[in-house]
Order: structure tokens, then C-alpha cells, then sequence
């Protein structure tokens, strides 16, 4: 039964702290997607990849997240340095897609980030 | 750009009686329509997705939704609830785009009454 992981389940961290979470997409899948979970906001994009490649970060703070893929089983996703609104919960997904398109979605079971 | 709505934002059913989830969505093309559900603590999970072809799509867990392009409605149905079905449901749009990245509505809450 194939799935998407992610690490660490959960985080709590300190203000200022730096933060990494980790993504291992379905194997075979080209496409991983970065959505963001809050109350006030609900599921929000963050950014996607195809092949490795970043297609989209539009829905990222710029100046404090990075996402990147060193390798086509592993996606980051870091804050630098983290702020109390980045608490969230944090999803990847993976697909698999040619052109335009993407498959169905599979989500991982998402990272809790608590920046205190 | 396209967008989702769930007009509603939490439901009660009773255990046994039948389901309905509304969901809407504005695009401007032929949609990918998807409904997930996510039960506490945990991730995403797929219960179906209409890309084309028959309208009416089967799910898992008994689920079924109807596309209706002319009422820009995608809604999720279930004939006899079960009290497992308690969740939080999502309805999403897959957006034209490099990668058809999914627009999420807001989510409805479903409790099950025994």
C-alpha cells in the first residue's frame, strides 16, 4: 500500500527557531504539492514541484520558506527563521502528471507545527 | 481563478439516515472535481474524483456525488450514515495550470448522531 510520509509528525519549536519537514512522494509520482492547514484559513497551496523542479511557490512567504526537491524521493519544506503564524499543519501530496495536468492527489499524513 | 464553496459548515445527521454534502465550485472550464475527507489528527484521505464521462461517480465507504455542470455543483451523497463517517469533509477543484493544482473549499464538519 503505497504512501506519502512525512517527517517529523509533529514540531514544536521556539520563535526564530529553523525548521525542516520532509516529504517521501509515492514512488513514481512526478508532481508533489506543499498545502498548508490553519483554522482561519483552511488548506492553502504553498507550492508545487514537476519533476523536481519547482513549478509555483507563489503561496509562500518568500522571505522565510523554502521548498526544495534534492531528489526525486525526498521534498523539504524550511522556515527560517519560524514566527508564531506559521503554526499549522503542513501536507504534502504527491501525483502524477504530464503537461497540464495532475492524477488524484495522495496526501500524507501531515506535519503540526507549533512555533511558540 | 476558480474557487469552492461548502455552504455548509457543520451537519448533524443520525446514524442510519441518509447524506448530503453541498459543494460548488466557479471555473471556467471542464472541472477535476474531487471530495476528501479528513478525520482528526490525520491526513487527506480520497473518496472520489470526477475528471469526465458519467456523472454520477462511485466512491469508497458507499459514497457517490453527482456532477451537474449546470448548477456548478458537485455534491457528495451517502444513503445510510455510519458513525465511522464522523469527519470533516473537503470538496476541491483541480485547476488548468502547470499541474492542476487543487482549490480546496472551506469544509464541512459531520457529526453522527446515534
Amino acid at each position: 500500500d503505497a504512501r506519502v510520509t512525512q517527517t517529523p509528525r509533529d514540531k514544536v519549536t521556539e520563535m526564530g527557531q529553523e525548521v525542516t519537514m520532509r516529504c517521501q512522494p509515492i514512488l513514481g509520482h512526478n508532481t508533489v504539492f506543499w498545502y498548508r492547514q490553519t483554522m482561519m484559513q483552511g488548506l492553502e497551496l504553498l507550492a508545487y514541484f514537476r519533476n523536481r523542479a519547482p513549478l509555483d511557490d507563489s503561496g509562500m512567504p518568500k522571505d522565510r520558506f523554502s521548498a526544495e526537491m534534492p531528489d526525486a524521493t525526498l521534498a523539504t519544506l524550511k522556515i527560517q527563521p519560524s514566527e508564531p503564524r506559521d503554526s499549522a499543519v503542513y501536507f504534502c501530496a504527491s501525483g502524477f502528471g504530464l503537461a497540464g495536468n495532475t492524477d488524484t492527489q495522495y496526501f500524507g499524513p501531515g506535519t503540526r507545527l507549533t512555533v511558540l | 481563478a476558480q474557487s469552492v464553496t461548502q455552504p455548509d459548515i457543520h451537519i448533524t445527521v443520525s446514524e442510519g439516515a441518509s447524506l448530503e454534502l453541498r459543494c460548488n465550485y466557479s471555473y471556467g472550464a471542464t472541472p477535476y472535481l474531487f471530495w476528501y475527507v479528513q478525520s482528526p489528527g490525520q491526513g487527506l484521505q480520497l473518496l472520489l474524483k470526477y475528471f469526465s464521462g458519467d456523472t454520477l461517480v462511485q466512491g469508497i465507504k458507499g459514497f457517490e456525488a453527482e456532477f451537474k455542470r449546470s448548477q456548478s455543483s458537485f455534491n457528495l451523497r451517502k444513503p445510510s450514515v455510519h458513525w465511522s463517517d464522523a469527519a470533516e469533509y473537503f470538496c476541491a477543484v483541480g485547476a488548468e495550470g502547470s499541474a492542476r493544482q487543487l482549490t480546496f473549499g472551506s469544509g464541512t464538519q459531520l457529526t453522527v448522531l446515534p
